[in-house]
């Protein structure tokens, strides 16, 4: 089975800045079923990409996705404090699913 | 709309089982696959398991660490998806999230909580 590694733990970062978050796969990832979620406490996760780089419906343009076998990363092009949260990516293609363990984003 | 409406989540005792559903709308869930994603208070996601649609026969997948325990299984008639879950432990306790996945774009649903303690 795959294992999805997120990093840094914990990021952060000022409103305006740069936020790079990182998922990296155990095995290369095939069939580019890659999506990354932001979880706010007590709210289910929301989608914010699917299938590496699509933004999900309603996302501002902000966030994009990139990667391509074992290295994803979502950015976040200018940080705003409803950005804080935690963040997942999520592997759901035909091999059994994963997660990453999260990052967490705070806003100065 | 697509819309995913999980159920029967509940408090139970470590040993009991219990059967949580999701119900599909707005479109056909034997088209997709349906995976039922888990929570623990505080914790991360974690994946619990899978069934692919109709083309795929409807193959299962499970979580190595629930394997044996768990049973995902389908209802196409109420298209509807069910876990079943036995021999419940103190650390199953979480929200379970049912999902689908249509053209590469994930849904999931609000949740329910199963709370396992004596």
């Amino acid at each position: 089975e795959i294992v999805l590694t997120q990093s840094p733990g914990t990021l952060s970062l000022s409103p305006g800045e740069r936020a790079t978050l990182s998922c990296r796969a155990s095995q290369s990832v095939s069939d580019g079923y890659l999506a990354w979620y932001q979880q706010k406490p007590g709210q289910t996760p929301r989608n914010l990409i699917h299938d590496v780089s699509s933004r999900a419906s309603g996302i501002p343009d902000r966030f994009s996705g990139t990667g391509s076998g074992t290295d994803f990363t979502l950015t976040i092009s200018r940080l705003e404090p409803e950005d804080s949260a935690v963040y997942y990516c999520h592997l759901y293609g035909d091999s059994p699913g994963t997660f990453g363990q999260g990052t967490k984003v705070e806003i100065k | 709309e697509v819309q995913l409406v999980e159920s029967g989540g509940g408090l139970v005792q470590p040993g009991e089982s219990l059967r949580l559903s999701c119900a599909a709308s707005g479109f056909t869930s034997s088209d997709h696959f349906m995976d039922w994603v888990r929570q623990a208070p505080g914790k991360g996601l974690e994946w619990v398991g899978r069934t692919k649609h109709k083309p795929s026969n409807y193959v299962t997948q499970y979580a190595a660490s629930l394997r044996g325990r768990f049973t995902i299984s389908r209802d196409n008639s109420k298209n509807s998806m069910y876990l079943q879950m036995s021999s419940l432990k103190v650390e199953d306790t979480a929200l379970y999230y049912c999902a689908a996945f249509l053209e590469g774009v994930p849904y999931w649903g609000q949740g329910t909580l199963v709370t396992v303690s004596s």
